[in-house]
């Protein structure tokens, strides 16, 4: 099984709709990390949490938000869903403790948004 | 400007050819850079990372940073077919666990 996983893979939605993205690990990292990836932006931070009190903004999270449930659940929520949100997401963990703050990286979840 | 500069290729290369992928930055503050790889519909997979100037070897990859020009590069020697992939630069603070990425680099290495 998948250290990192995230549900659903593959996501069509309509405009206005509310969309939640899961994420799930078996790391035991403190940190975690919701990530976009558009083609030729390369990845942007949208949320990111150290712990399970503590949630922090990263570039690009106007039309998010995220709740991170326990040490092991953190999920990322479109309360309103538009068509420029359509891109490819993915969630990551990181140790505090790890050497050069490596990322793990689920395999992602593709959002469309009509 | 964005903080982290990548060339999107693609790249085309023929199986055993040398590969240079380059990154540039411009927050002097970063001390640890990392290169991940990304097959087609996968999450990015960390392959290096260097802390502070200098080289780093493993195997048939070379990631070399210039903190003076505030530039990083990844070599891969006798590329292989395997080797193809999106290669993403990464870059962040010691203090603070958050990274900034490279809009990667799309290699294609043919038979």
């Amino acid at each position: 099984d998948a250290d990192v996983t995230q549900t659903p893979r593959n996501r069509i939605t309509k405009t206005g709709k509310r969309i939640m993205l899961e994420c799930s690990q078996t790391k035991g990292h403190d940190r975690m990390y919701w990530y976009r990836q558009d083609p030729g932006l390369g990845l942007q931070l949208i949320y990111y949490s150290f712990d399970v009190k503590d949630i922090n903004k990263g570039e690009i999270s106007d039309g998010y938000s995220v709740s991170r449930q326990a040490q092991a659940k953190f999920s990322l929520s479109l309360e309103s869903a538009i068509p420029n949100q359509t891109a490819l997401y993915f969630c990551a963990t990181s140790d505090a403790g790890g050497e050069g703050g490596e990322l793990f990286f689920g395999e992602g979840s593709r959002l469309t948004v009509l | 400007q964005k903080e982290v500069e990548q060339d999107p290729g693609p790249l085309s290369v023929p199986e055993g050819a040398i590969v240079s992928l380059n990154c540039t930055y411009s927050n002097s503050a970063f001390q640890y850079f990392m290169w991940y790889r990304q097959y087609s519909r996968k999450g990015p997979e960390l392959l290096m990372y260097t802390y502070s100037s200098g080289n780093k070897e493993d195997g048939r990859f070379t990631a070399q940073v210039d903190k003076s020009s505030k530039y990083i590069s990844l070599f891969i020697r006798d590329s292989q077919p395997s080797d193809s992939a999106t290669y993403l630069c990464a870059m962040g603070r010691v203090s603070f666990n958050k990274f900034y990425f490279g809009s990667g680099t799309k290699l294609n290495v043919k038979p």
